[in-house]
């Protein structure tokens, strides 16, 4: 059964704080994926990779860095925690390729800054 | 820029059928996917789709128009465990990476 799994499911952490969201997927995927979904807004895109040590930009990356030193790993990391970070945030995998490739989500992890 | 609009709510009737539309307005659309969120849990992968007309898969069906920027989940045979909210994401650029725009989702209650 192909898994996507994210580290902690509930985080509590003080403004200034470091943050690490870590995931982990065991299909051999290329494409990892940081989304935060929050009421109203839907899933956002933060960053994205496509091969080890690579990484782009997606839609909201102000605030966040990532990395992705191994296959099967992507690290979200919050430098400086603030409050309108508070979100749960998805990691996904898929395959590359130009087919139906689909996202795998993980189960997320809701973080509350204070 | 990229846009996409779905109803926030829907209701429906257990049994019944019920259409969730879609609407986006995008550059370098390469297909678009329906995924179902249960309440506290991951969106799952419904369905596909890159060319007009329509795709069904069991109770569920999605139809796309492309020309139209539009397309639309249909659930039939309504059950109880329907009740999810519903994502529509449109997939832009092309290619391998597989880069999704969501919509809001629609938060769909089904009722006995």
């Amino acid at each position: 059964d192909v898994k996507v799994t994210q580290s902690s499911r509930y985080l509590v952490k003080r403004t200034g704080e470091k943050v690490f969201l870590e995931c982990v997927q065991d299909m051999d995927h290329e494409n990892m994926f940081w989304y935060r979904q929050d009421p109203g807004l839907g899933l956002r895109l933060i960053y994205f990779s496509y091969d080890v040590k690579m990484k782009e930009k997606g839609d909201i990356p102000e605030g966040y860095s990532v990395s992705r030193e191994k296959k099967e790993r992507f690290s979200l990391i919050l430098e400086s925690a603030s409050t309108n970070q508070t979100s749960m945030y998805l990691c996904a995998s898929s395959v590359q390729s130009s087919g139906a490739n689909v996202l795998t989500f993980g189960a997320g992890s809701r973080l509350t800054v204070l | 820029g990229q846009n996409i609009d779905q109803p926030t709510e829907m209701t429906a009737t257990e049994g019944a059928i019920v259409q969730i539309n879609c609407t986006y307005q995008t550059s370098g659309f390469n297909g678009l996917f329906w995924y179902q969120q249960h309440a506290g849990e991951a969106p799952t992968f419904l369905s596909y789709n890159v060319l007009d007309g329509l795709e069904e898969k069991g109770r569920f069906s999605s139809f796309l128009s492309r020309s139209k920027g539009y397309s639309y989940l249909l659930l039939k045979e309504l059950q109880m465990k329907d009740s999810a909210s519903y994502l529509c994401a449109v997939r832009r650029d092309g290619g391998a990476t597989n880069k999704l725009i969501f919509g809001t989702g629609t938060l769909l209650a089904v009722q006995p």
